[in-house]
């Protein structure tokens, strides 16, 4: 049974572009949560979807971030116009269920020049 | 969100037991304590969790106190890969879905 799986794994953008990170949860799990790790902190809570739906975004900052979770396909978290202060870890979780233990994936590293 | 004291770093030997401790007085009864590593450029990995009685798996053992206010993980032989960050989180899903992440307790071992 595959883990958790993002992609890209590195990401290097130019301040200003767009940032589009993919998570596909573990079979049969149909809640995802992001997490951001910056650079010498903690993980801290962005946002959970179910799918289609976006149940609690309070992590998330109030421009330039969004999420999704289509019916098909991945997870996606997109930054609009990233600046520097992007620059983290961006981590994947999934559970089988709103209390279930959360699973990560290996993260996505973006690097904003 | 129940609040969580752990040491900043601890060090053992490899093969050796290590006890790791976390103070967590303010859980709630419906929070379950969960704990997690995060091993260097890697995600988080769940450890083990549990609500009252003791708990074993492959990785390791939860002992939690009687009264809930704190737990020990146990990892019963040190090995290199078991050098991370390790993190106790109350947690029960219940109105709020988000771990929360401490600063937890740096393990490093020693060949």
């Amino acid at each position: 049974n595959a883990g958790v799986m993002q992609n890209p794994r590195h990401l290097v953008r130019r301040r200003g572009q767009e940032a589009r990170l993919r998570c596909s949860p573990m079979k049969g799990h149909s809640h995802v949560y992001w997490y951001r790790q910056l650079p010498e902190e903690g993980l801290k809570f962005m946002v959970y979807l179910q799918k289609e739906n976006i149940i609690d975004e309070s992590g998330m900052p109030k421009e330039r971030f969004s999420a999704e979770f289509p019916k098909e396909g991945p997870s996606i978290l997109r930054i609009q116009q990233v600046v520097r202060g992007d620059s983290a870890a961006y981590f994947c979780a999934s559970s089988p269920d709103p209390v279930g233990t959360q699973y990560f994936g290996p993260g996505t590293r973006l690097t904003v020049l | 969100d129940a609040k969580t004291t752990q040491p900043n770093s601890m060090e053992s030997n490899e093969e050796e037991p290590v006890h790791l401790p976390c103070n967590h007085s303010t859980i709630s009864g419906t929070d379950y304590i969960h704990w997690y590593r995060q091993l260097p450029s890697q995600g988080p990995e769940y450890v083990i969790h549990g609500l009252t009685s003791n708990v074993n798996n492959r990785m390791a053992s939860l002992a939690i106190a009687e009264d809930r206010k704190s737990s020990t993980l146990i990892l019963h032989r040190a090995t290199l890969r078991d050098a991370a960050v390790y993190y106790c989180i109350p947690y029960s899903g219940a109105g709020s879905y988000q771990l929360t992440f401490g600063k937890g307790t740096k393990l490093s071992v020693i060949p």
